[in-house]
């Protein structure tokens, strides 16, 4: 129940496309859901990140899309551009003050350009 | 400001070694957790910090593993007889106490066991 799956694990977007990336959970406790960008040698940094009463928010080119009913979030990148290239990371955590994050296996993108 | 750091950046230990990561958190922030990431795969949460004690170790895998942060800011991980599955990108993060926020992650410590 603690688990985050994510998918595809990589994808190949040309510049300008869009990319997806979809996450599903399980346990319903969970109420905070993060997205977070790594390039290699480097932590994940946060992107985004939407909690269960909203259905979408944006933040410039990114999108998180969320369908409490099917316990599904995506991400969506407008206009992708090679330096979006990276992996791409999917949390959720539960109600309460500093919950630790269970994190996805992650998306590596590739945008070509 | 700055963000989270962590020393080594890379540490090269033979098998029953003992080793220790550093991380220094965002100054303010109370709450510190560290994650383990193995190659081509998420973070893996070990062990959560408020204030000076850990209130949630569970993540931690067996008992060579122990972190410590006596005065609240400063945390080290400490691993006992390290075997080379313990090979892994040890990663911390700091957040502010709030109900539910952004964690900041450091670079992460590259740790090799041979």
């Amino acid at each position: 129940q603690q688990q985050v799956k994510q998918s595809p694990q990589s994808l190949i977007v040309q510049k300008g496309g869009i990319s997806i990336i979809n996450c599903a959970y399980e346990n319903t406790a969970f109420d905070y859901f993060p997205w977070y960008q790594q390039f290699p040698g480097k932590g994940p940094a946060l992107l985004i990140a939407i909690r269960p009463d909203v259905s979408e928010k944006k933040e410039g080119r990114f999108t998180i899309s969320f369908n409490k009913s099917a316990k599904q979030f995506s991400l969506h990148i407008m206009d992708s551009q090679p330096g979006d290239s990276a992996t791409y990371f999917c949390a959720a955590s539960r109600g309460g003050y500093g919950q630790n994050f269970v994190f996805g296996p992650g998306t590596r993108l590739s945008v070509l350009p | 400001g700055a963000g989270v750091s962590q020393t080594p950046s890379n540490k090269v230990t033979e098998k029953g070694k003992y080793v220790e990561l550093r991380c220094d958190p965002i100054s303010g922030h109370t709450a510190l957790y560290w994650y383990r990431q193995s190659l081509g795969q998420g973070p893996e949460f070990l062990i959560y910090f408020q204030g000076t004690g850990a209130a949630d170790d569970s993540g931690l895998p067996n008992d060579r593993f122990f972190a410590v942060r006596p005065e609240g800011s400063v945390s080290t991980l400490k691993i006992q007889r390290t075997e080379r599955g313990d090979s892994a990108v040890y990663l911390c993060a700091s957040s502010a106490y709030t109900v539910q926020g952004p964690q900041y992650f450091g670079p992460g410590t590259r740790l090799l066991v041979l």
